[in-house]
Order: C-alpha cells, then structure tokens, then sequence
C-alpha cells in the first residue's frame, strides 16, 4: 500500500514564499503520477488548485504552481495572502486508484 | 453550472447498511468518471471508489473493497454508494467528486455526514 508524505505543517509570513511537498513510498514521482493539490478550509469541501503536475484551473490564483522537485510532487505559493491558510492535499494517481497525502497544515502568520 | 449535491447521510449502527446518492447537474453526466472521497472527523482525505462514465471499470480501496458498492444511473445523472458492514472507522463526511481527463478530480459536491454509531 504507497503511502504519499507531506510535511504535517509549514508557517509562512504574508507576502513570503513557501513550497510544500508530496512524496510517494513507492519511489520518485514523475508525472504518470499526475499529482493533484487540493485546498481544504475548515467546514468547506476541497478546492482543487493544481492537476498534472503544473497545470491550473481557471479559478486558481496565479500565486500557486505545481512542480516536480527533487523526485516529489511540489507546491509553491509565490505573495502568499492571509486567505490561503488552509489545509492543503496532494493527490496521486496509482493506477487502478488513487492515494491522498496526509495533508499539510499552513499558517500565515 | 456544474453541480454535485450528496445526499443519504445518516447516524447507523454498526453492522448495518446505508445508500448515498449524489445528485449531478450542469454537465453532460455520462460523458464523466465519478468518484467518491471521505474525511473522517479531523482527519485528512480518503479515495474510496472510482466507476467509469459507462459502468465499465470500478475501482475500490483496500479499506472498503468487498463492503461497498459503487454504481450510478446515468438516466437519472446520479452516483450511488451502497455501504454495507459499517463499522465505526466508516464515521465521515462523504463527498462525490467529478473525474476528469488527466486524472483529476475537478468538482466536489459539498458532502454528506455518515455517522456508525450504537
């Protein structure tokens, strides 16, 4: 059973940079992972952010992005804003199913 | 617009049974996959099924395969989750979400609480 790690949580000053990762348990992810991040805010269902890897939907800020770094799935927030503390999940597809990440607690602060 | 709307959710004892239905709309429903994703209370987000936009394929995680029944009826733009032997790890908000090309979940329904309890 892959288990897909995130850090547990992060702080981020408003308007700093912060980059959040997802790693898989069965080995480097690349993009026929096709890593998702999700954004979670308490009492609300998850927004969608980033799908494939880099891609972004059309209501997602411009100061997120998605990259593969260093064999992990990433996300980096670029100007973070006081709203985007939340919860925030990575999603992998592993053929046959998919597995979220434990999710990231960010605080801005 | 599109929209998912779950329904179904309900306090069950353990052992028994329970159906979730979530109502689409806005979209050409069979032309999607579907998927249905828990939280449990203050934990963090589960995969749990997966059913092709005609039936064809169906996928399930290890924690709920052989106790849960994905399906949908796309004459009624609806997805359906049969739950069978809940036990109290089955305690969750259960949301339906869209699947779209490039293995993503696009829209989310906003959820329905299944509670296991005696």
């Amino acid at each position: 059973q892959t288990v897909v790690t995130q850090e547990p949580s992060l702080t981020v000053s408003p308007g700093g940079t912060v980059t959040l990762t997802c790693a898989s348990s069965a080995g480097p992810l690349n993009s026929a992972y096709y890593p998702n991040w999700f954004q979670q805010k308490p009492g609300q269902a998850p927004r969608p952010l980033i799908y494939s890897t880099t891609n972004k939907y059309s209501w997602t800020p411009a100061r997120f992005s998605g990259s593969l770094l260093g064999g992990k799935a990433a996300l980096t927030l670029s100007g973070v804003q006081p709203e985007d503390e939340a919860e925030y999940y990575c999603l992998l597809y592993r053929g046959g199913g998919w597995v979220f990440g434990g999710g990231t607690k960010l605080t801005v602060l | 617009e599109v929209h998912l709307v779950e329904s179904g959710g309900a306090l069950v004892q353990p052992g028994g049974s329970l159906r979730l239905s979530c109502a689409a709309s806005g979209f050409t429903f069979d032309n999607f996959e579907m998927n249905w994703v828990r939280q449990a209370p203050g934990r963090g987000l589960e995969w749990i099924s997966y059913i092709s936009s005609v039936s064809s394929t169906k996928y399930y995680a290890d924690s709920v395969k052989g106790r849960f029944t994905i399906s949908r009826d796309n004459t009624r733009n609806s997805l359906y989750l049969q739950m069978n032997s809940l036990g109290a790890e089955d305690t969750a908000v259960y949301y339906c979400a869209r699947g779209a090309t490039l293995f993503h979940f696009d829209y989310w329904g906003r959820g329905t609480l299944v509670t296991v309890s005696s």
